[in-house]
């Protein structure tokens, strides 16, 4: 069965940077998008961008341009989001899900809580 | 980009009762080369990941309850749970996938 496996939860001081992992298992990795969203507390979701495992090719959302950078490794089936310069309004669960081209959001990762506190 | 806004931001509906969310987007999301939506709605409940529901407006994700039905076309789209259950509390989120960034709705909670 498909599963989206991510890394655990994060305290992190304000400037600081994160990075969390999305490991894929279940279906051909290179088939499909990974994108990211996140939810603040108390929030609604927003998408941060996307990535193409096959061809490594990155979407960010404007919001995100420059602090954000996406990856993946093809030989792990992992996927990776690194946002830079936290600020404690970058407090939020941030989730790996499984998107094709133009297609909804069909699983996803359990979900990162990263907090940004001094 | 494409906005997406949703109606009510709560409501409350006894069990068994009809609950009905609104969703409009700012332009609409009617491909013309297969003549489906793309709209997706989501279910996220406190703790969980969302949770797909319904795709193309009206198709529902395998597994979903067939209480839960997609509608609409083009900029205004509703999803309705026809008897609603305890386990149905959570947020509902209407999703465009039509173009650009791929853009939520703000949420409306259900409650009993």
């Amino acid at each position: 069965q498909v599963q989206l496996v991510q890394s655990g939860a994060e305290l992190k001081k304000p400037g600081a940077s994160v990075k969390v992992s999305c490991k894929s298992s279940g279906y051909t990795f290179a088939g499909y998008s990974i994108h990211w969203v996140r939810q603040a507390p108390g929030q609604g979701l927003e998408w941060m961008g996307q990535i193409n495992p096959n061809t490594g090719a990155t979407d960010y959302g404007q919001k995100f341009q420059g602090r954000v950078t996406m990856t993946r490794d093809t030989s792990v089936n992992t996927a990776y989001m690194e946002l830079r310069g936290l600020r404690s309004d970058d407090t939020a669960v941030y989730f790996c899900a499984r998107g094709g081209d133009l297609s909804p959001f069909d699983h996803w990762g359990q979900g990162t809580l990263v907090t940004v506190s001094s | 980009d494409i906005v997406m806004t949703q109606s009510p931001d709560s409501l409350a509906v006894s069990l068994g009762e009809r609950a009905t969310v609104n969703c409009k987007s700012s332009q609409s999301l009617l491909q013309s080369s297969n003549n489906q939506n793309s709209l997706a709605w989501y279910q996220k409940k406190p703790g969980q990941p969302p949770k797909l529901l319904i795709y193309r407006a009206s198709i529902r994700q395998s597994g979903v309850p067939d209480r839960f039905s997609g509608s609409g076309s083009g900029t205004d789209f509703t999803l309705t749970i026809s008897s609603l259950q305890a386990e149905d509390v959570a947020l509902y989120y209407c999703q465009q996938y039509y173009s650009g960034p791929p853009a939520f709705g703000p949420g409306t909670k259900v409650e009993i």
